[in-house]
């Protein structure tokens, strides 16, 4: 079984449309992040939370906010969906009692906003 | 701007051959580099690191060099085959757990047969 899962794995929605992805892990990792994949642009940091009370924007976090609903669950909203937030999603995970945050990344989530 | 960049967006070797992948950063601060390697319809995966403390470091047929005077490092995949055909991306940090990872837009390799 997947260590970080990833739902839905694809989603094609309308602009203003609220919608979620969801996000659980097994690893018993604290640490978990949301990011966006972009053509040439790489992984851009959207949220991140180092445990249930601790949550924190990343690089580009307008039009998104999170939820972490427990140690093993990070969800991401777009409150109302917008086209240029069409990307590949991934949610990560990492263990704090590493030295350095080596991530570990669920199978990602294709959102295509129309 | 990007503090962590890839400049070849792809390239294309023939299996048997040398695979490497340049990577080039911005931000002295940053001490500790990560490659990951990513499969379509997969997350990436960690694949090799190194501390700045290292000019080397080494896991079976993959090699990483820094040089931090250029502020660069590169991927060396010896020899290359076909299933390390995936976007590879070029990671960095300031250090400790607590800090985040910048990643540099990556570089699609394809090994052919």
């Amino acid at each position: 079984d997947a260590d970080v899962t990833q739902t839905p794995r694809n989603r094609i929605t309308k602009t203003g449309k609220r919608i979620m992805l969801e996000c659980s892990q097994t690893k018993g990792h604290d640490r978990m992040y949301w990011y966006r994949q972009d053509p040439g642009l790489g992984l851009r940091l959207i949220y991140y939370s180092f445990d249930v009370k601790d949550i924190n924007k990343g690089e580009i976090s307008d039009g998104y906010s999170v939820s972490r609903q427990a140690q093993a669950k990070f969800s991401l909203s777009l409150e109302s969906a917008i086209p240029n937030q069409t990307a590949l999603y991934f949610c990560a995970t990492s263990d704090k009692g590493k030295d350095y945050n080596e991530q570990f990344f669920g199978p990602g989530t294709r959102l295509t906003v129309l | 701007d990007q503090q962590v960049k890839q400049n070849s967006p792809s390239l294309s070797v023939q299996e048997g051959r040398i695979s490497i992948l340049n990577c080039d950063y911005t931000n002295s601060m940053f001490d500790y580099f990560l490659w990951y390697k990513k499969y379509p319809a997969e997350g990436p995966t960690f694949l090799i690191s190194i501390s700045s403390i290292k000019d080397k470091n080494e896991d079976g047929r993959f090699t990483v060099f820094l040089n931090k005077s250029a502020k660069h490092l590169s991927l060396h995949i010896v020899p290359s085959q076909p299933g390390d055909s995936a976007v590879y991306f070029c990671a960095a940090t300031t250090g400790g757990a607590g800090n985040m990872l910048t990643f540099g837009g990556g570089t699609r390799l394809m090994v052919k047969p």
